[in-house]
């Protein structure tokens, strides 16, 4: 069975510091994505990364995705307010299902 | 713009209802997707459907069902609700294929109380 592991799990931190947000697996993934959900809302896509190493830059935030396709981070620097909510990453897993992370809930405090 | 719309926002059913719970999306995707999402425990998928009639068991379908009689239309059906079933619903649809065309796009959720 896949699973992917993310932590932390909850962060609250102030406006203007960095963070990294991790997800594990011990399985290989053909591709992984990160979304972002607001409350009350659906999630949406930020990112897709597909080769191993790959990094991918959104504005504050960087997406990499390990050299073994194992692992992905989510780095955000000089966090603002806005980028308050919760982020899930996802594996591509067999039959092109999505495997999902629990979840990391993010604050930024102003 | 993509566009997966479910039916509810909100909904309120009694213990043992049955309860209807729509979604739609309007890119011809073929791939549609029913999770709950409860806190801490991540998105867990109840079904899931590769095509028009066609369904399979995502990781926890017990108590539930599916309809999908349409390429653009899922439904998830709650036979009996209960009140373990009290969660936010999202519906999900996809391209076929892997790589960038496993992308999810989302509806806003329903979030179901069962009392």
């Amino acid at each position: 069975t896949q699973l992917l592991e993310q932590s932390p799990q909850f962060l609250s931190i102030q406006e203007g510091e960095n963070l990294t947000v991790y997800c594990n697996s011990s399985s290989v993934f053909s591709s992984l994505q990160w979304y972002r959900q607001e409350p009350g809302e659906g999630p949406v896509l930020l990112v897709t990364v597909v080769t191993g190493g790959e990094v991918k830059k959104l504005k504050r935030l960087t997406f990499q995705f390990g050299d073994a396709r194992k692992d992905s981070s989510l780095h955000i620097t000089a966090a603002q307010p806005g980028d308050t909510g919760l982020y899930l990453c996802a594996g591509e897993g067999s039959n092109y299902q999505l495997i999902w992370g629990a979840g990391t809930k993010l604050i930024i405090k102003p | 713009d993509v566009k997966v719309t479910q039916s509810s926002r909100y909904l309120v059913k009694r213990t043992g209802e049955k309860v209807f719970l729509e979604c739609v999306q309007d890119m011809d995707h073929e791939n549609m997707f029913w999770y709950r999402q409860d806190p801490g425990l991540g998105l867990r998928l109840i079904y899931f459907s590769y095509d028009v009639k066609m369904k399979e068991k995502g990781d926890i379908p017990e108590g539930y069902s599916v309809s999908r009689e349409k390429k653009e239309r899922f439904s998830l059906i709650l036979e009996s609700a209960s009140t373990n079933q009290t969660s936010m619903y999202l519906c999900a649809s996809s391209f076929g294929g892997g790589g960038y065309h496993t992308e999810a796009f989302f509806g806003q959720g329903t979030r179901l109380t069962v009392v």
